[in-house]
């Protein structure tokens, strides 16, 4: 069945700097790739996505980029601040299945 | 605008107790419907979705049923609860195809316990 593999399990990084979390996924009929942000005890929001005919897109700090040939895709974070500290996850979805697969989870900390 | 309302927010249900998790969508037509469940500080797993009134699809075999009796009304059922049952439960709509003004997007969440 479809799969969304995700790395790291677990991110620390210092206040400034990058953070990137990559995935893989195993559907090649995935054609859109959100990636979600979920703090403590609430949803998860949907911080950016990109669809499969783009190869990157960028938000102020946050961008994502996909690689279909190798079924890639990867979430920068730039410029991280103590507020991005949160669980993020990705998630490929393909319009033939109708489901969103996510990843298992990257739980980031930004340090002061 | 589309919102998505899920009830109730926590619930606490002793073993072998049924359950009803409610979930409803509003400024939308025929979205397609999903529950997920993510136990704690784990990911969300996908129980069952639906692209329409009466049409539903079992991602995981277990006590649980789902039901959806209106297009923006969709129901997560238990006839008796195990206490594995305990979890996040997150109700989540798109259109099709989704994107970023159009969802995927998730329910506030029901927490449940089962002891």
């Amino acid at each position: 069945g479809e799969n969304v593999e995700q790395h790291p399990s677990t991110l620390s990084v210092q206040e400034g700097d990058s953070a990137v979390i990559k995935c893989t996924y195993s559907d090649s009929a995935s054609n859109y790739f959100p990636w979600y942000k979920q703090e403590l005890g609430k949803r998860p929001q949907l911080i950016i996505d990109i669809r499969s005919n783009v190869g990157e897109k960028k938000d102020q700090r946050i961008a994502v980029t996909l690689n279909k040939t190798a079924k890639h895709f990867s979430l920068h974070i730039t410029e991280t601040q103590p507020e991005d500290s949160a669980v993020y996850f990705c998630a490929a979805y393909a319009d033939s299945s109708y489901k969103l697969i996510f990843g298992s989870g990257t739980r980031l900390l930004v340090r002061p | 605008s589309q919102t998505i309302h899920q009830w109730p927010a926590t619930l606490v249900q002793p073993v072998g107790s049924p359950l009803s998790l409610e979930c409803t969508v509003e400024g939308t037509s025929n979205p397609n419907l999903y529950w997920y469940r993510q136990a704690a500080g784990r990911g969300l797993q996908l129980l069952f979705y639906s692209v329409g009134i009466g049409q539903i699809s079992s991602e995981v075999p277990q006590n649980l049923s789902a039901s959806r009796p209106q297009d923006r009304q969709f129901i997560l059922s238990s006839k008796k609860l195990l206490l594995s049952d305990s979890g996040f439960y997150l109700c989540a709509w798109c259109p099709q195809p989704p994107g970023i003004d159009y969802g995927y997007t998730f329910g506030s969440g029901t927490r449940l316990t089962v002891v």
